[in-house]
């Protein structure tokens, strides 16, 4: 079974305090999803990644995708409380249609 | 332009009851997929389809069947509940390989 392992889980932070969370795996992917989700909603997708090395920028956040892409890194800077969610990875399996999730890193930002 | 529809929102089933929770997209996505939410286990694949007529098993397909007719609909039926369905289900749709998911609002079932 392919894992996506995301740290950390829990992530607790003052306003405009820097975060990075992390997703990993032994697994090659294809491409690399970020997606965050509000209480009550379905996830939201934020960015997709597909060449190692690859790095993308919204605003505030900055994803890499790993030289060998089994590894993904999202950067937010001077984070905001409306960044507050969950954020879960993504990882779409070479030569198939299945995305495999990770457990998610839940960000709390306080004013 | 209204995305992924899932209904209904809220269910409670009886244990061994069946049910099809609906879902529908707008978009012409070719993709879709059914996955489900519970505490620490982040969203875990369930079936999906990549087209009209085609489907395929997912991580934890035990207990639910699929069917997509249209390009539009991919129902999930789940044919005799158990309380460990209890769960949030999230019906999602692409367009592109490898390039993600819009996702529906999700169905909170519980079985009692």
């Amino acid at each position: 079974t392919q894992l996506l392992e995301q740290s950390p889980q829990f992530l607790s932070i003052q306003e405009g305090e820097n975060l990075t969370v992390y997703c990993n795996s032994s697994s090659v992917f294809s491409s690399l999803q970020w997606y965050r989700q509000e209480p009550g909603e379905g996830p939201v997708l934020l960015v997709t990644v597909v060449t190692g090395g690859e790095v993308k920028k919204l605003k505030r956040l900055t994803f890499q995708f790993g030289d060998a892409r089994k590894d993904s890194s999202l950067h937010i800077t001077a984070a905001q409380p409306g960044d507050t969610g969950l954020y879960l990875c993504a990882g779409a399996l070479p030569g198939t249609y299945k995305y495999i999730f990770g457990t998610g890193t839940r960000l709390k930002v306080l004013a | 332009n209204a995305g992924v529809t899932q209904t209904p929102k809220f269910q409670v089933l009886k244990t061994g009851q069946s049910m099809t929770l609906q879902c529908a997209q707008d978009m012409n996505h070719e993709y879709m997929s059914w996955y489900r939410q519970d505490p620490g286990m982040g969203l875990r694949l369930i079936h999906y389809s990549v087209g009209a007529g085609i489907t395929d098993q997912g991580e934890v397909p035990n207990g639910y069947n699929v069917s997509r007719s249209t390009t539009e609909d991919f129902p999930l039926r789940l044919l005799s509940a158990a309380p460990s369905q209890t769960s949030v289900y999230f019906c999602a749709s692409g367009g592109r390989q490898n390039y993600g998911y819009t996702f529906g609002s999700g169905t909170r079932l519980t079985v009692v």
